[in-house]
């Protein structure tokens, strides 16, 4: 877990306010993955980015909610205008190759997003 | 719209016990993991099983997938203070993202 790295660990934001969480992958990890947990439930699939691209964001909602992978830097996921069911925990993953057996998801320790 | 059930969705068993959770689904997974969480941090990979049948032992832990790819369990003996945490299956279908289940929180009391 260690490996990926996200921060900020807890956001409070007060609704219409942006969040503004940030993923590190780990070395030489050009895959990432984000996921969103809401409190006794499993995580839900939101996007799936390679470098500079999105390749599935089918779990993303279209609206407020936008996500980036840059070719320096870490991959962003951008929460606008901001409401209270946006309140969860967001995880982030990353893996050597795509999706695959081959490629196991390293998770970071997400970030805890807190909309009041 | 693929969907891996879980149960129990709870289980709070004695220092000692042994346990099975169970992952079920109506599609078939090319694969099946299972990750253990613990509070406040991401889940951590426990283990892959990819053809139907396939049994995985590590320690007291065994994993089965089902013949038809459909379902797996994770069974656990003499289960410890340490095992406790949410446990999560997941499997791929072709999509391009790793679908989990809905969760077991299991609670293993000294």
């Amino acid at each position: 877990n260690a490996g990926v790295m996200q921060n900020p660990r807890h956001l409070v934001r007060r609704r219409g306010q942006e969040a503004r969480l940030r993923c590190s992958p780990m070395k030489g990890h050009s895959h990432v993955y984000w996921y969103r947990q809401l409190p006794e439930e499993g995580l839900k699939f939101m996007v799936y980015l390679q470098k500079e691209n999105i390749i599935d964001e089918s779990g993303m909602p279209k609206e407020r909610f936008s996500a980036e992978f840059p070719k320096e830097g870490p991959s962003i996921l951008r929460i606008q205008q901001v409401v209270r069911g946006d309140s969860a925990a967001y995880f982030c993953a990353s893996s050597l190759t795509g999706m695959g057996v081959g490629s196991p998801l390293h998770f970071g320790n997400g970030t805890r997003l807190t909309v009041t | 719209t693929q969907l891996l059930e879980q149960s129990p969705q709870f289980l709070s068993i004695q220092e000692g016990e042994n346990l099975t959770v169970y992952c079920n689904s109506s599609s078939v997974f090319s694969s099946l993991q299972w990750y253990r969480q613990e509070p406040g941090e991401g889940p951590v990979l426990l283990v892959t099983v990819v053809t139907g049948g396939e049994v995985k032992k590590l320690k007291r832990l065994t994993f089965q997938f089902g013949d038809a790819r459909k379902d797996s369990s994770l069974h656990i003996t003499a289960a410890q203070p340490g095992d406790t945490g949410l446990y999560l299956c997941a499997g791929w279908g072709g999509a391009n993202n790793l679908f989990f289940g809905t969760g077991t929180r299991l609670t293993v009391i000294p």
